[in-house]
């Protein structure tokens, strides 16, 4: 089965631009989560989706961040207006259904660079 | 609030035995997961503890302590192919994991 696809692997930007990340889950997975990893830093929850509810959005930073899963499959995550401070590795999982002993499967990630 | 803490770096001869601790402090807990993750790609599962004790699985091995909020990846035979940073997280009262740092773990033959 294909993983967990996100696109665009790299991204660079400048400050105060819009900048939007998709990612594709396993097929069939209900469960979807962004994460994200500043450099040297853990990498930190932002949101988690079943199907195309928010379960739980408490970590996203602020209202610049604005997270989509129209129709329950792929997901976006938009950040406008880009600021510096948001420059990492964001991280899209899945996972069949509830969180179980396989953990989730994780997608290589979208590199986000502001300049 | 939560915490989990594990060292940023460790330092291994290629065929040793290294051990990666982590300490946790979460709101709940249902059970503690380690990753593999190399440089650009995505982290790999590794192995899940749900009961105290020693989980072996070939050349890894992952122990928990839930009383003492404690657990341990254990690589033996090391190979320069292991160097990668080792996450661990926890699965706490959200159905989601919340990740440590990460150990940096390099390889030297």
């Amino acid at each position: 089965e294909a993983g967990v696809t996100q696109f665009p692997s790299h991204s660079v930007i400048e400050k105060g631009q819009t900048v939007t990340l998709r990612c594709d889950p396993i097929s069939g997975h209900d469960n979807l989560y962004w994460y994200r990893r500043v450099m040297g830093k853990e990498i930190k929850f932002l949101l988690h989706f079943v199907k195309e509810s928010k379960q739980d959005e408490s970590g996203m930073p602020n209202n610049r961040f604005l997270a989509e899963r129209t129709g329950g499959t792929y997901s976006t995550l938009k950040v406008q207006p880009a600021e510096l401070e948001d420059s990492g590795v964001y991280f899209c999982a899945s996972s069949q259904s509830v969180l179980g002993p396989y953990g989730y499967t994780f997608g290589s990630g979208t590199r986000l660079t502001v300049v | 609030g939560q915490n989990i803490d594990q060292p940023t770096e460790m330092t291994a001869t290629e065929g040793a035995i290294v051990q990666i601790n982590c300490t946790y402090q979460t709101s709940g807990f249902n059970g503690l997961f380690w990753y593999q993750q190399h440089a650009g790609e995505a982290p790999t599962f590794l192995s899940y503890n749900v009961l105290d004790g020693l989980e072996e699985k070939g050349r890894f091995s992952s122990f928990l302590s839930r009383s003492k909020g404690y657990s341990y990846l254990l690589l033996k035979e090391l190979q320069m192919k292991d160097s990668a940073s080792y996450l661990c997280a926890v699965w706490g009262n959200n159905n989601d994991m919340r990740f440590g740092a990460g150990t940096r773990l390099t390889v030297k033959p």
